[in-house]
């Protein structure tokens, strides 16, 4: 099975910073990445899907990048909605596997 | 806009069974592969399985091989998961989800609200 890290596993930042997340697979995956965020108590949200496809109606502070084993997820100006977790998703080979989560808090 | 709800969670026995029904509307259902998402109390998100728009592939995490099965009924736009000799650590809030592609693989687009699902003696 393809094992997904992400990296950190907490973040602390405040509005207006621009924060990267990074998600490394075990072996490569081409751009089969997908990035969500979900907030508590609610479903998770499409973001990012292809490594760098932004999701219609995804606020364009968000973008990400890579291919093969290593990608991020960039938001260029933190806005108070942002605060989440967020989720990488490699869907190359089954088991489609999560990585572990990213807590971005104030 | 999409609309998927999710129903059937509730408390059960270890060793025990259950069905958790997906129910889709406001898209055209059978155009489009399915999948079901877990999450573990305060825990991350687990991919459990896929199935592709007309149940000709199905795919299955390795923790539920063997145990659960997918299913779907294109006429009655809905998805299934018969979870059989459940086990503690299935314990979770289970998520519908839908790909934007026809495959038992993909990125998922459309996430339903959850059904919860507790596996306790």
């Amino acid at each position: 099975d393809i094992q997904m890290t992400q990296s950190p596993s907490t973040l602390s930042a405040f509005v207006g910073d621009r924060v990267t997340i990074t998600c490394r697979a075990s072996q490569s995956i081409s751009t089969y990445l997908a990035w969500y965020q979900q907030k508590p108590g609610k479903a998770p949200q499409l973001l990012i899907y292809k490594s760098s496809s932004l999701q219609s109606g995804v606020p364009s502070r968000f973008s990400g990048s890579g291919s093969g084993t290593e990608f991020t997820l960039t938001i260029s100006s933190l806005q108070p909605e942002d605060f989440a977790t967020y989720y990488c998703h490699q869907y190359d080979r089954s088991p489609f596997t999560f990585g572990q989560g990213t807590k971005l808090e104030i | 806009e999409v609309r998927l709800v999710e129903s059937g969670g509730g408390l059960v026995q270890p060793g025990r069974s259950l069905i958790l029904s997906c129910a889709a509307s406001r898209f055209t259902f059978r155009d489009y592969g399915m999948y079901w998402v877990r999450q573990a109390p305060g825990k991350g998100l687990e991919w459990v399985s896929g199935i592709s728009w007309n149940s000709g592939s199905m795919a299955y995490a390795d923790s539920v091989k063997g145990r659960f099965t997918i299913s779907r009924d294109n006429a009655k736009n809905s998805l299934y998961l018969q979870m059989n000799n459940l086990r503690d650590e299935d314990t979770a809030l289970y998520y519908c989800a839908k790909s934007p592609a026809g495959a038992e693989g993909g990125f998922l687009d459309y996430w339903g609200q959850g059904t919860l699902v507790t596996v306790s003696s």
